[in-house]
């Protein structure tokens, strides 16, 4: 298994752009996490799915962010409009129903110019 | 609202050395706390968990709930264990996954 996927990597935009970050959790996993990770604020958590329905949205900063989750398997947070202040590291993870540990993916790097 | 503390920024250790890294918490609830560890250019991963009470890489950590600390702990250190460390907390729910509270983590140096 390669574990969680994210896409893309690295990301390079212009402010006012929209940006699209995507995740494939790991078969099987129930839960799906979005964490935002930045030097002021360190990791925090953004929002978090069960069986594709969004659970907990309080952590997303405000309405520019969205997330969605259409199936098990992808999932995709959206930023519009981009702005400087996004520039961020943002994690997926992933998580069986039967525990709390959660399986994190390699992180997509957000800058906005 | 939850909130975890790690103190230390960079803690800096000769090999063979003890290493405790700081961790407090708040928390009104019963949470189950977690070391979380990111070695460079990998994935952030957990490390170990209060409720298996086990050592990994001889690694321990006890939860105590009068002090609510969580600090890890080591008694010789390697320099393979130079990473950023993350100290977790989660809301137990009786059931099912919730989001991870960090803290912002530490970054630990193995000297030779």
């Amino acid at each position: 298994d390669a574990g969680v996927i994210q896409s893309p990597r690295h990301e390079v935009t212009e402010m006012g752009q929209e940006v699209t970050l995507r995740c494939k959790p790991i078969s099987g996993h129930d839960y799906l996490f979005w964490y935002r990770q930045t030097m002021m604020r360190g990791l925090e958590l953004l929002i978090y799915f069960n069986n594709n329905v969004p659970i907990d949205d309080s952590g997303m900063p405000e309405d520019r962010f969205s997330a969605k989750m259409p199936n098990a398997s992808f999932s995709t947070l959206k930023i519009q409009p981009s702005e400087p202040r996004d520039s961020a590291v943002y994690f997926c993870a992933s998580s069986p129903d039967t525990t709390y540990e959660q399986y994190f993916g390699p992180g997509t790097r957000l800058t906005v110019t | 609202a939850q909130r975890v503390t790690q103190p230390e920024k960079l803690l800096s250790v000769f090999k063979g050395a003890p290493v405790e890294l700081k961790c407090n918490y708040s928390y009104s609830g019963s949470p189950e706390l977690f070391w979380y560890v990111q070695y460079s250019r990998q994935r952030l991963q957990l490390l170990l968990r209060h409720i298996s009470r086990e050592s990994i890489k001889g690694f321990t950590a006890d939860l105590n709930k009068g002090e609510t600390s969580f600090h890890l702990k080591k008694p010789f250190a390697q320099e393979e264990d130079s990473a950023m460390y993350y100290c977790a907390l989660v809301r137990a729910k009786g059931g099912g996954a919730d989001g991870l509270t960090f803290g912002k983590g530490t970054h630990l140096i193995i000297q030779p």
